[in-house]
């Protein structure tokens, strides 16, 4: 299964909007509505921000939200804050019980 | 809350089987409201999912693996483990542990991960 495709970076300055693209074929994002986005800090385990295409866990900042078009599925963090450096990782259930993940996407805050 | 934690060598060498466990806190593996899964980071790269078991033993396998890889689950440990044969340096990665409920496709924690180095 190919990954998805990200951004290999992003940057905004501190109280901007960013948006992070995450683009599958056809038989993946399009198919199904389990989108998921992870934030990775360096050395640390990924952790769970938007799942379903654009619900979020208790305890995530309503500054992160996620949407999806077709193929492709967005992340967007408002109001952009420096613990938000980080990297960024979609990923999408597929058929069979597996998963397909994004390259990952390097957020800067300036 | 879930706590995973992921056990094992962290130095393979190629062509040998590569071996790690995960101990689950916080919650009981057979309860029957999780999967249980193993994803890999290599250096570098992006993430690559591996594949998940249920108590009962089911198990989903990525493809890419499915020829290699064997999940278990030791739910008297309250663990489960993964084992990966045939390893070459391409296998070097960050693996971790991590769980999936019943009533959702969302991996939703992970474990803090361990580095497996694959060298002679």
């Amino acid at each position: 299964q190919s990954a998805l495709t990200q951004p290999a970076s992003v940057s905004g300055s501190p109280g901007q909007s960013i948006t992070i693209s995450c683009t599958g074929t056809s038989s993946v994002i399009s198919a199904y509505n389990y989108v998921s986005w992870y934030q990775q800090h360096p050395g640390k385990a990924p952790k769970l921000m938007i799942y379903d295409v654009s619900k979020r866990p208790s305890g995530v900042s309503n500054r992160f939200s996620g949407s999806k078009s077709g193929n492709t599925a967005s992340l967007t963090i408002s109001g952009l804050q420096a613990e938000d450096e980080a990297d960024y990782y979609c990923s999408s259930y597929t058929s069979t019980a597996n998963y397909v993940f994004g390259i990952g996407t390097k957020v800067t805050v300036l | 809350q879930l706590q995973l934690q992921e056990s094992g060598p962290g130095l393979v060498k190629p062509s040998e089987t590569l071996s790690l466990t995960c101990t689950v806190s916080g919650g009981s593996i057979s309860s029957g409201s999780y999967y249980w899964g193993w994803i890999r980071q290599s250096p570098g790269e992006g993430l690559e999912w591996i594949g998940s078991i249920y108590y009962s033993g089911s198990t989903y396998y990525n493809p890419s693996l499915k020829s290699r890889v064997t999940l278990s689950v030791d739910t008297s440990m309250n663990q489960f483990s993964l084992k990966l044969s045939s390893i070459t340096a391409a296998d070097t990665a960050v693996y971790y542990c991590a769980s999936r409920p019943m009533a959702t496709v969302t991996v939703d924690f992970w474990g803090r991960g361990t580095l497996v180095t694959v060298s002679s």
